[in-house]
């Protein structure tokens, strides 16, 4: 397996433009996370899905963050209209349910000027 | 609410020293308190876990210790090489809860 799969890997964009980061989980594996990493704030839980289904969203940021899956292995995130507040790395993980293991992609870093 | 508090935010060793980093949680529900290793331009990896009926875990050079009623743990790398060199993040997870939450990392280097 390639492992888990984000595209792209760097994105620099204007502020005010929309940015969408796509993520593509371990064949099989059933729950999927966004996490947001900062030297401030280090790695942040935004999203987590669990066969598809978003179960908990209460760390997106606001509503100019949203995340889809519409299947088992496709998932986005967009960010619309981006600030520069937004520039970190973006980073999809995904599990078995139950597993207690994160396999994490590469990461998609995003800078807005 | 940062619920887990990691310390020190950077530390360098010289080679064949015993860095230690530290861990605090405040959620008695946490049953389950992994370590990451990040290295850079890549993804964190898990490096090794601990629940919290055991004291201490040992794999290879990397150990855990973990204190249930100070609610700390921490991550001990014996004969700490070059190559160990990384971000390490705590975690900490609930049972029936894929949710698992990182401390903000801390960045380890080993000098020879």
């Amino acid at each position: 397996d390639a492992g888990v799969i984000q595209s792209p890997r760097h994105e620099v964009t204007e502020m005010g433009q929309e940015v969408t980061l796509r993520c593509k989980p371990i064949s099989g594996h059933n729950s999927l996370f966004w996490y947001r990493q900062t030297m401030m704030r280090g790695l942040e839980l935004l999203i987590y899905f669990n066969n598809n289904v978003p179960i908990d969203d209460s760390g997106m940021p606001e509503d100019r963050f949203s995340a889809k899956m519409p299947n088992a292995s496709f998932s986005t995130l967009k960010i619309q209209p981006s600030e520069p507040r937004d520039s970190a790395v973006y980073f999809c993980a995904s599990s078995f349910t139950g597993a207690n293991v994160l396999t994490f992609g590469a990461g998609s870093r995003l800078t807005v000027l | 609410q940062q619920q887990v508090k990691q310390s020190p935010q950077s530390l360098i060793v010289q080679k064949g020293g015993i860095p230690i980093i530290n861990c605090a949680y405040e959620n008695t529900a946490f049953d389950y308190f992994p370590w990451y290793q990040q290295f850079p331009g890549k993804g964190p990896a898990l490096l090794i876990a601990i629940r919290p009926d055991v004291s201490e875990k040992k794999e290879g050079r990397f150990t855990i210790s973990f204190n249930k009623s100070a609610k700390q743990f921490s991550l001990h790398i014996m004969d700490s090489q070059p190559g160990d060199s990384a971000t390490y993040f705590c975690a900490a997870k609930m049972g029936g809860n894929e949710k698992l939450t990182f401390g903000t990392g801390t960045r380890l280097t080993i000098i020879p």
